[in-house]
């Protein structure tokens, strides 16, 4: 039963444009939510995180929000670079402290 | 600069065989993790430990073990590798129970 999940497993974005990643997750322990990015041949690499007392973070142009109630967090990146092509997972742990990842969106940000 | 290092980088081997991954990680952090990367499934964890000789299951083990004799290293051993085992593998470390974790290269294993 995947517990956090990326519906959509890639997206297509202009550059200069607004790329949003979706990520829902079931269980209502979880407490503390990451994204990763990673690059073909690379490990992935922490991008942003937020903890379930908030419900907004940024950093630059990455920005996460978390939607308790719906169990839902997106991922905003404003705006979009060619660099920024990648794939994204998402991340959550609760009171076990284990992350358990989603199934990644593969971002391409094209010209 | 500290780092975590995975090797080796790409393997093949033949059904049947014992294969050990290596994770080694300068940080000194007591938490260690052995994820695998598949298409469809994402990271999925395979075990992880908090410190030396702590060893724990994740969630999907059957076919993989691990040992921690120190605080910097984390093999990874297939006993009997298996096709269905052809995965990219990453190690990751973490410094405390909570927040980000840090990711080597990765190792791809090809199992024929």
């Amino acid at each position: 039963d995947q517990q956090v999940k990326q519906n959509s497993p890639s997206l297509s974005v202009q550059e200069g444009r607004i790329s949003i990643l979706n990520c829902d997750y079931t269980n209502s322990m979880f407490d503390y939510f990451l994204w990763y990015k990673k690059y073909p041949a690379e490990g992935p690499t922490f991008l942003i995180s937020i903890s379930s007392i908030k419900d907004k973070n940024e950093d630059g142009r990455f920005t996460v929000f978390l939607n308790k109630s719906a169990k839902h967090l997106s991922l905003h990146i404003v705006p979009s670079q060619p660099g920024d092509s990648a794939v994204y997972f998402c991340a959550a742990s609760g009171n076990t402290d284990k992350l358990i990842f989603g199934t990644g969106t593969r971002l391409q940000v094209f010209p | 600069d500290a780092e975590i290092t995975q090797s080796p980088r790409h393997k093949i081997t033949e059904t049947g065989r014992q294969v050990t991954l290596a994770c080694h990680q300068t940080w000194n952090h007591n938490n260690m993790f052995w994820y695998r990367q598949d298409l469809g499934h994402g990271l999925r964890l395979l075990h992880y430990s908090y410190g030396v000789q702590d060893t724990n299951k994740g969630e999907v083990s059957d076919g993989y073990s691990v040992s921690r004799s120190n605080t910097e290293d984390l093999p990874l051993t297939l006993e009997s590798a298996a096709s269905s085992q052809t995965s990219v593998y990453f190690c990751a470390s973490r410094a405390g129970n909570t927040g980000e974790l840090f990711f080597g290269e990765g190792s791809r294993l090809t199992v024929l």
